[in-house]
């Protein structure tokens, strides 16, 4: 089983839409979450990070379920500039300063 | 802030031939991670650095790959001989501090061995 499990997609959505990913990750001690987004041919750069209790910016939402070993983010309004792919991380319990990444899911958002 | 600067960011060598990758991380960062990319696997972590000491390099493939972080604001990650199954995007990356903060990526590396 991976460490961090993501749908690869491709999500393909309308503008406008509301769009979910999710992510689950196989150590239950794991401390410290995260989004990244990673245009194309582009480096990868913090989204946000997940918290206990829930966490939102601006049309981002970010939940995180410790029981279930569940992360997820929220889109909503989707927009064209939206379009890339997302990764889910996580610190793994035990690993210091690493960073594990999931391998993404890619999200394109049409006209 | 510069951010992260690696350097080249494109590299076409023939296999066999030596490559040396460049990265200077953001001043006052502590950590240093050198990530590869490819479609098939993904992002993987080749080796890590805290103050200028690697602390796991069990991801880096072979005797082939080196890195060095003389100082805290230079590392270099060295393939030699390259392979043509190196060809990937490598990353470096840079942190400060607790493990609840994320990282930054350089812009990256395209590396592609002929």
């Amino acid at each position: 089983r991976k460490e961090v499990e993501q749908d690869p997609g491709p999500f393909n959505v309308p503008e406008g839409a509301t769009v979910a990913f999710n992510c689950t990750y196989s150590n239950s001690a794991s401390q410290s979450f995260f989004w990244y987004r990673q245009d194309c041919r582009k480096e990868p750069k913090l989204l946000m990070s997940v918290y206990s209790s829930g966490n939102e910016d601006g049309r981002f939402t970010a939940q995180l379920n410790r029981a279930s070993q569940y992360i997820s983010l929220l889109i909503r309004d989707s927009k064209l500039s939206d379009s890339a792919t997302y990764l889910c991380v996580v610190n793994m319990a035990g690993s210091a300063r690493q960073l594990t990444f999931g391998s993404g899911t890619q999200l394109t958002v049409l006209p | 802030d510069a951010g992260v600067i690696q350097s080249p960011r494109h590299e076409v060598t023939e296999m066999g031939q030596e490559v040396t990758l460049r990265c200077k991380p953001i001043s006052g960062h502590n950590s240093l991670f050198w990530y590869r990319q490819t479609m098939m696997r993904g992002l993987e972590l080749l080796i890590y650095f805290n103050n200028n000491v690697p602390i796991d390099d069990s991801g880096m493939p072979e005797d082939r790959f080196s890195a060095k972080m003389p100082n805290a604001s230079f590392s270099t990650l060295k393939i030699q001989p390259s392979e043509p199954r190196d060809s990937a995007v490598y990353f470096c990356a840079s942190s400060f501090g607790t493990r609840g903060r994320g990282y930054t990526f350089g812009s990256g590396t395209r590396l592609t061995v002929v």
